[in-house]
């Protein structure tokens, strides 16, 4: 079984500067997906990053990145000038690329960004 | 593509009334997830379809939670009877083949009194 743990429940941003949303997983698979979505107060849920676990250099979207160490079974995201409209609930996920590949979520980290 | 589609968006039942949650995932998609989502419990996974067959169910709460998937297209998500503790909000996500982000609708947003 796989385990997703976000540790910060709640962070603060000043705008424009960066922050890191941290995330700790543990599974006995070795070919996985990791995933970060980031839910606004509106409720839906938005998918930002993916990080495959044999790619080689990591995941970058936009202002979005994945700090993505193998050893440390750790998947950070980085969000760079942040904006207002970062404010929100973010959630790390993971999903095995095995036959019952099911995608697992940590607890999420509220990030407020302050102007 | 529309993405996909959850309905109803809002559902207020009384206890003991059945409650039935829709969504129609996107087209291509053979992954189907249920969540469950309430400030206590997070993100609960309740049941997986691939191919339209169940393939984990273990994050089902009890004997009165069921979900079908009689189609590609379409998967439904019954509580019956219903309690005030099944108040959440259901969302229904969907992924195409491998390992690739899930989707999700809307969620249905359940309250039961």
């Amino acid at each position: 079984a796989q385990k997703i743990t976000q540790t910060q429940p709640g962070m603060f941003v000043q705008e424009k500067e960066a922050v890191t949303l941290d995330c700790t997983y543990d599974t006995s698979d070795p070919s996985y997906g990791l995933f970060w979505y980031k839910q606004p107060s509106s409720g839906e849920m938005i998918f930002l990053i993916y990080q495959g676990s044999y790619d080689q250099q990591n995941a970058t979207e936009g202002r979005y990145s994945l700090n993505f160490q193998k050893a440390r079974k750790s998947a950070n995201l980085v969000i760079s000038a942040s904006q207002l409209g970062d404010s929100a609930m973010y959630f790390c996920a993971m999903r095995p690329y095995n036959a019952g590949n099911m995608l697992t979520f940590g607890g999420g980290t509220r990030l407020m960004v302050k102007p | 593509d529309a993405g996909v589609i959850q309905s109803p968006r809002h559902e207020v039942t009384e206890m003991g009334q059945e409650v039935t949650l829709r969504c129609k995932p996107i087209s291509g998609h053979n992954s189907l997830f249920w969540y469950r989502q309430t400030m206590m419990r997070g993100l609960e996974l309740l049941i997986y379809f691939n191919n339209n067959v169940p393939i984990d169910d273990s994050g089902m709460p009890e004997d009165r939670f069921s979900a079908k998937m009689p189609n590609a297209s379409f998967s439904t998500l019954k509580i019956q009877p219903s309690e005030p503790r099944d108040s959440a909000v259901y969302f229904c996500a969907s992924s195409a083949p491998g390992n690739t982000e899930a989707f999700f609708g809307q969620g249905t947003r359940l309250t039961v009194v």
